[in-house]
């Protein structure tokens, strides 16, 4: 089983659309959470932190279910500019270990 | 700007030559990462530093090398380059490696490196 293991997708959603990623993760030990996003080919960038129950930024929502060893990001009012893979990271110790990805494509 | 760097974007060689792939950071961290990134995988760690001196093997450290000579710079070095060493890579820094805040990673912008 992987560590941290996310749906591929793509996750194909009209422009306004509410979408919501889910991701799982092996060690219950981990502590903190992340989530970049990826456009093609081009580098890793932050999207969010979620170190308790959850966080919100803007249009963006993450939230943390540890009796499931989950988590999850939702996105209201999608944006084209929101096409992305999104990356689901955890904290193991003291390395980060990445989910393979959730591929968005919002369209018009 | 505080940022990091890598150098080159792109990159292509041959088999078995010795390939060194530059990462610089002015965010003045301690703790630098290499990672290389694969379709189907996430990234994968390869080697990591806490600080000058320190360098530390990751999940996918054979035939790579690093080293630490000062706070900015992580060199990631293929020793004897190989067509499975055909990725994209990526340099990072983080000002910390605990639970809590400042462990966010910061990314450069990448180096596709082909091996022929």
């Amino acid at each position: 089983r992987k560590e941290v293991e996310q749906d591929p997708g793509p996750f194909n959603v009209p422009e306004g659309a509410t979408v919501a990623f889910n991701c799982t993760y092996s060690n219950s030990a981990s502590q903190s959470f992340f989530w970049y996003r990826q456009d093609c080919r081009k580098e890793p960038k932050l999207l969010m932190s979620v170190y308790s129950s959850g966080n919100e930024d803007g249009r963006f929502t993450a939230q943390l279910n540890r009796a499931s060893q989950y988590i999850s990001l939702l996105i209201r009012d999608s944006k084209l500019s929101d096409s992305a893979t999104y990356l689901c990271v955890a904290l193991y110790g003291n390395k980060l270990v990445f989910g393979a990805g959730t591929i968005l494509r919002v369209k018009s | 700007d505080a940022e990091i760097t890598q150098s080159p974007r792109h990159k292509i060689t041959e088999t078995g030559r010795q390939v060194t792939l530059a990462c610089h950071q002015t965010w003045n961290h301690n703790n630098m990462f290499w990672y290389r990134q694969d379709l189907g995988h996430g990234l994968r760690l390869i080697h990591y530093s806490y600080g000058v001196q320190d360098t530390n093997k990751g999940e996918v450290s054979d035939g790579y090398s690093v080293s630490r000579s000062n706070t900015e710079d992580l060199p990631l070095t293929l020793e004897s380059a190989a067509s499975s060493q055909t990725s994209v890579y990526f340099c990072a820094s983080s000002e910390s490696v605990f639970s809590g805040s400042g462990n966010e990673q910061f990314f450069g912008p990448g180096t596709r490196l082909t091996v022929l």
